[in-house]
């Protein structure tokens, strides 16, 4: 298995501009996590799902984050408009139910707003 | 209060020695324990999950103290390769995994 795939794995972009993340979980697990990491607040809970739907969004900052899984294979997470602020590395993360719990990152997407 | 709490770094040792870290947690609902390991721009990796009767996975031993709200590491005859950032995290009855700011340990040769 290939593992979790994120894209873009860097992303550079003005302030006010949209951002879309994407990740694939691995195949056959059934949560998939957002997370970002800053220096300043370690890594963050954004929102996670259990089979494509959305279980957790608290941790989601604002209404300018919005995260979809439309399908077992594949979600995104968008900032409209993107904010300096907004400037972390994103990690997806997926997971199966009965497990020992391990959750399996993504490479990341770092995301830098200018 | 923070909901997970680690030693700050960060840890500077020589190449055999034995390190120890801690880690407190506020939520005593809390069910399930990890320490993971994040390499320098990497993702973090699972190093092993924490049970109630401690648990050793080769150099590696982790404790587990519920009365506390305390888990912790212990790494022997430390390696260069150890050198990463250590993340405790702790998870509830649901999928909130709630991960600790990390400590970072460096193997010095």
């Amino acid at each position: 298995d290939a593992g979790v795939i994120q894209s873009p794995r860097h992303e550079v972009t003005e302030m006010g501009q949209e951002v879309t993340l994407r990740c694939k979980p691995i195949s056959g697990h059934d949560y998939l996590f957002w997370y970002r990491q800053t220096m300043m607040r370690g890594l963050e809970l954004l929102i996670y799902f259990n089979n494509n739907v959305p279980i957790d969004d608290s941790g989601m900052p604002e209404d300018r984050f919005s995260a979809k899984m439309p399908n077992a294979s594949f979600s995104t997470l968008k900032i409209q408009p993107s904010e300096p602020r907004d400037s972390a590395v994103y990690f997806c993360a997926s997971h199966l139910a009965g497990s020992r719990h391990e959750q399996y990152f993504g490479p990341g997407t770092r995301l830098t707003v200018t | 209060r923070k909901e997970v709490e680690q030693d700050p770094g960060p840890f500077n040792v020589p190449e055999g020695a034995t390190v120890a870290f801690n880690c407190t947690y506020s939520n005593s609902a809390s069910q399930s324990f990890f320490w993971y390991r994040q390499d320098c721009r990497k993702e973090p990796k699972l190093l092993m999950s924490v049970y109630s009767s401690g648990n050793e996975d080769g150099r590696f031993t982790a404790q587990l103290n519920r009365a506390s709200q305390y888990i912790s590491l212990l790494i022997r005859d430390s390696k260069l390769s150890d050198s990463a950032t250590y993340l405790c995290v702790v998870a509830d009855y649901g999928q909130n995994f709630v991960f600790g700011p990390g400590t970072r340990l460096s193997v010095l040769p």
